[in-house]
């Protein structure tokens, strides 16, 4: 059964600082991995798709990496603003016969970046 | 219009009564989904509209939840005889085609109290 861990929970940072998420999964058969953002009371945004052939993907600040072989992905956001402050997501897409709705998401990280 | 629209945003009901919810999906977005997310906990996937296809309805909890998707388009979930434990954020998705490379956009979601 794929499960999807992220750690930590919560991060507080200064502003400025970068920063590293991070995502681990179990099965390391899957389509492909989504980064999101929710804001508090929010749904989700999505900030980051890569694909299982890909390594990598980026936009503006954020830095979205991938390993399958080692289930682990990596959300690097760099000269981090109080703005970033959300609950960061990741959810992968399995390839062992779940329809292609089923996303198994993390329970997230909450991350504070004070002014 | 230009986002994934959800009503009611906030419902409190009675245990007991029936619940429906309801999600206009973009315009011209072929696939639809359904999730939950409890306090603390991730995002539990319930059901998923793709075209003309069944859904998956393999993640809905029991016999008591059901949806559909009417035209293609708008879509109601609906919870009979709702419960506590039914309490819980239900957020509408939807994309171009199927999840494998398409980015999903989220609803904000409809907040269920079950009292």
């Amino acid at each position: 059964k794929q499960e999807v861990t992220q750690i930590p929970a919560a991060l507080s940072v200064p502003e400025g600082e970068n920063l590293v998420l991070n995502c681990s999964f179990t099965d390391s058969a899957i389509y492909n991995l989504q980064w999101f953002r929710q804001d508090p009371g929010k749904g989700l945004t999505s900030l980051l798709l890569i694909q299982s052939s890909q390594r990598e993907q980026t936009s503006g600040r954020l830095n979205a990496s991938l390993d399958k072989s080692s289930g682990r992905s990596t959300l690097y956001i760099a000269a981090s603003q109080p703005g970033d402050s959300a609950t960061y997501l990741c959810a992968v897409k399995r390839t062992d016969g779940g329809s292609q709705g089923n996303l198994i998401f993390g329970k997230g990280t909450k991350l504070s970046v004070k002014p | 219009g230009a986002g994934v629209s959800q009503s009611p945003s906030n419902k409190v009901t009675e245990k007991g009564k029936d619940v429906e919810l309801r999600c206009d999906p973009i315009s011209g977005h072929t696939a639809l989904y359904w999730y939950r997310q409890s306090l603390g906990q991730g995002l539990e996937f319930l059901i998923y509209f793709q075209g003309n296809s069944a859904p998956d309805k393999s993640g809905l909890p029991s016999d008591r939840f059901s949806a559909e998707r009417t035209g293609g388009s708008v879509s109601t979930l609906t919870i009979q005889r709702t419960q506590q434990e039914d309490s819980a954020v239900y957020l509408c998705a939807s994309s171009r085609q199927g999840a494998y490379g398409n980015t999903i956009y989220f609803g904000e979601g409809s907040w269920l109290t079950v009292v």
